[in-house]
């Protein structure tokens, strides 16, 4: 299993440009998620998805969309860059995240820079 | 919105020294979670306590849970270079969806 893998890895971007945070899965896992961390800070949570087709939103969504077309896949897309949106993005994938104490497996993260 | 402080944000002390990692909130969690995080990767889950009043104890380190399910602590014992790391914790809301509520972590070092 290669578990929760993320491309790219880094990436810069100027402001109002578009991108798309990929985010794979193969462990079967119904919930995924998307968190930014800022330097200093804690994670916080972007976006989540209970299962392919549903998603919602988190604590900072703003700037952001998500789609979950599959169990395995769950994109991040950012429209128009903004300085602000610089961060190292996490995805993580849970098997039951309705059960208390479920597992995040989280992903290597990608590095994105707004300039 | 549910806050999680950490506390001390930074720590550095030498090899063989025992520390405590503290995490507070005015809010109740479901559960509590603690993460370990190494430079450009995600961070690891290390335990998860859910009773009020647990204690977990995994090799040197050891976790509680608050009666009221409102804080936690991590305690290591003779630290090892090998603990430098980003420590984390992360409260749990219930829910259909439960969501993490991350602390902003705690840096350690430990020199040799």
């Amino acid at each position: 299993n290669a578990g929760v893998t993320q491309t790219p890895k880094f990436r810069i971007l100027k402001i109002g440009q578009s991108m798309t945070l990929q985010c794979t899965q193969d462990m079967n896992h119904n919930y995924m998620y998307w968190y930014r961390q800022d330097p200093g800070m804690g994670l916080k949570l972007i976006y989540y998805s209970v299962g392919a087709g549903i998603t919602d939103k988190g604590e900072v969504p703003n700037g952001y969309n998500v789609s979950r077309s599959t169990t395995e896949d769950f994109p991040l897309r950012l429209e128009l860059a903004a300085p602000s949106q610089t961060s190292v993005y996490f995805c993580a994938s849970s098997y039951d995240g309705g059960r208390r104490g479920d597992t995040q497996y989280f992903g290597p993260g990608t590095r994105l820079t707004v300039l | 919105t549910q806050l999680l402080e950490q506390s001390p944000q930074f720590l550095s002390i030498q090899e063989g020294e025992n520390l405590t990692v503290y995490c507070n909130s005015s809010s109740v969690f479901s559960s509590l979670q603690w993460y370990r995080q190494e430079p450009g990767e995600g961070p690891v889950l290390l335990v998860t306590v859910v009773t009020g009043g647990e204690v977990k104890k995994l090799k040197r380190l050891t976790f509680q849970f608050g009666d009221a399910r409102k804080d936690s602590s991590l305690h290591i014992t003779a630290a090892q270079p090998g603990d430098t790391g980003l420590y984390l914790c992360a409260g749990e809301s219930s829910g259909s969806a439960r969501q993490l509520t991350f602390g902003s972590g705690t840096q350690l070092t430990v020199l040799p």
